[in-house]
């Protein structure tokens, strides 16, 4: 069982149209990071949501914390071809000496011109 | 800065073979951390160092799989042997903190694509 699940899996659109992908758990988490990973290349962090509820913005990224801090959404307004990439959500049990930063397994998103 | 650099970028080989990956982090960064990405698994955490230290390797697959730290601008993840079932795009990590804070943001290196056939 996967301690994060990224749905869909898979978002092919095209240029222009709005999006959201989600990162769902039933465990609840201190703060919630999205990266961004493009072909060929690393993750990038975008943002971490800490507070239940946390709305943060990003040019036309929107990301929003669950109020019981289980879950995070990532809305994309009027999707552009240099979205295309695998965003990934990733949490931390931070504290202690048994560190560990969990990934979900991602949304390939493609958009098309 | 340049980033966290990683050679080779592709490296292909038999199975049985020795491989050896290799990692340079950002400068002045404590922390050092090995990941692997498979479509099956996706991104799991190998191991990580703080000041050339391993702090935690629990996320090593095997035996096979050791990684070294031997100064604060070098480390090596090396499978000795190689299995096909290794094959996988490796990333090495560095940040200046483990977590709670903005000096906690890990920044990963561009990756080794590994085939072993």
């Amino acid at each position: 069982t996967q301690l994060l699940e990224q749905s869909p899996q898979f978002l092919s659109i095209q240029e222009g149209e709005n999006l959201t992908v989600y990162c769902n758990s039933s465990s609840v988490f201190s703060s919630l990071q999205w990266y961004r990973q493009e072909p060929g290349e690393g993750p990038v962090l975008l943002v971490t949501v800490v507070t239940g509820g946390e709305v943060k913005k990003l040019k036309r990224l929107t990301f929003q914390f669950g109020d019981a801090r289980k879950d995070s959404s990532l809305h994309i307004t009027a999707a552009q071809p240099g979205d295309t990439g695998l965003y990934l959500c990733a949490v931390s049990n931070s504290g202690g000496s048994n560190y560990k930063l969990t990934f979900g397994k991602g949304t390939l998103l493609t958009v098309n011109p | 800065d340049a980033g966290v650099i990683q050679s080779p970028r592709h490296e292909v080989t038999e199975m049985g073979q020795e491989v050896t990956l290799r990692c340079k982090p950002i400068s002045g960064h404590d922390y050092l951390f090995w990941y692997r990405q498979t479509m099956m698994r996706g991104l799991e955490l190998l191991i990580y160092f703080n000041n050339n230290v391993p702090i935690d390797d629990s996320g090593m697959p095997e035996d096979r799989f050791s990684a070294k730290m031997p100064n604060a601008s070098f480390s090596t993840l090396k499978i000795q042997p190689s299995e096909p079932r290794d094959s996988a795009v490796y990333f090495c990590a560095s940040s200046y903190a483990l977590a709670g804070g903005p000096r906690d943001t890990q920044y990963f290196g561009p990756g080794t694509r590994l085939t072993v056939l």
